[in-house]
C-alpha cells in the first residue's frame, strides 16, 4: 500500500457525461500528479499540482480539468466524455522536494 | 520535452535466468530515473531509482545502471522468479521539470 488513495475504484458512465475522480496523497506529500493509462498504453502525464497550485501540464485535454484543495486532496474532472476516454486514471504523490512518486490504486473509467 | 524509449517491449525468461531492460532518454539535463513495476490491474510500484550523480545502484536482485554520456539506463533482474512477471516502466525526470516521462513498458514473463 503506497498511502495514496483514489475513489472510486470503478466508474461506468455514458458518452457526453461528466465525472469526478478523487485522490488523497500520502500524509505529508504536497505534490499530486495525474496520469492516464489506456489499454496496452503507457502512462501519460496529465497535470501536476503542488500545495494547491498548478505546477506542470502535460497532454491534458481541454475537456479535463483538475484542482487541489487546501487539505491537499485533488480532483480530476472529465467532461463531455468520449469512448476514447475509457482508461485507468492514476494519481501519484510526492513530497515536492523529493523526486519519488508513489501511485494510488487507480480509477478504472469505462465510457459506454 | 523528454522522450524515453524502452526496449524490448516483451521479454520471456526462464526462471532463475537474468532479465535486462534498456531505456534511452533524449534530454541530457534529466537527473532522475525511476523504474516501476506494474502487475495486471494494479498500480505502478516504484522498485528502484537512480540519480544522475551515480552510475549504479543495487537492491537485492535488482540493479540499475546509468550511462549519462550515452543517455541510457538499464534495469537488471537476477535469479528471476515467477513473481517478477509484470510490466516494467522506466521513466526520466528533467532537472527543471516536475513530471516523469515514461517509456512504453516491457512485459516480462518468467517461465517456470
Amino acid at each position: 500500500d503506497s498511502g495514496v488513495t483514489q475513489t472510486p475504484k470503478h466508474l461506468i458512465t455514458a458518452t457526453g457525461q461528466r465525472v469526478t475522480l478523487r485522490c488523497s496523497p500520502r500524509s505529508g506529500d504536497l505534490s499530486v500528479y495525474w496520469y492516464q493509462q489506456s489499454l496496452d498504453q503507457g502512462l501519460q502525464f496529465l497535470i501536476q499540482y503542488y500545495n494547491g497550485e498548478e505546477r506542470a501540464k502535460g497532454n491534458i485535454l481541454e475537456r479535463f480539468s483538475a484542482q487541489q484543495f487546501p487539505d491537499l486532496h485533488s480532483e480530476l474532472n472529465l467532461s463531455s466524455l468520449e469512448l476514447g476516454d475509457s482508461a485507468l486514471y492514476f494519481c501519484a504523490s510526492s513530497t515536492g522536494s523529493q523526486y519519488e512518486q508513489y501511485f494510488g490504486p487507480g480509477t478504472r473509467l469505462t465510457v459506454t | 520535452g523528454e522522450n524515453v524509449e524502452q526496449h524490448p517491449s516483451t521479454l520471456s525468461v526462464q526462471e532463475g535466468d537474468s532479465a535486462v531492460i534498456k531505456c534511452t532518454y533524449s534530454d541530457s539535463a534529466s537527473n532522475y530515473f525511476p523504474w516501476y513495476k506494474q502487475e495486471l490491474g494494479k498500480r505502478p510500484q516504484l522498485i528502484i531509482d537512480i540519480r544522475s550523480n551515480v552510475g549504479e545502484k543495487k537492491d537485492q536482485r535488482i540493479a540499475v545502471t546509468l550511462n549519462k554520456t550515452a543517455k541510457h539506463f538499464s534495469l537488471h533482474i537476477t535469479e528471476t522468479q515467477p513473481e517478477d512477471s509484470a510490466v516494467y516502466f522506466c521513466a526520466a525526470k528533467e532537472t527543471n521539470d516536475y513530471k516523469l516521462s515514461f517509456g512504453a513498458g516491457t512485459t516480462v514473463t518468467v517461465r517456470a
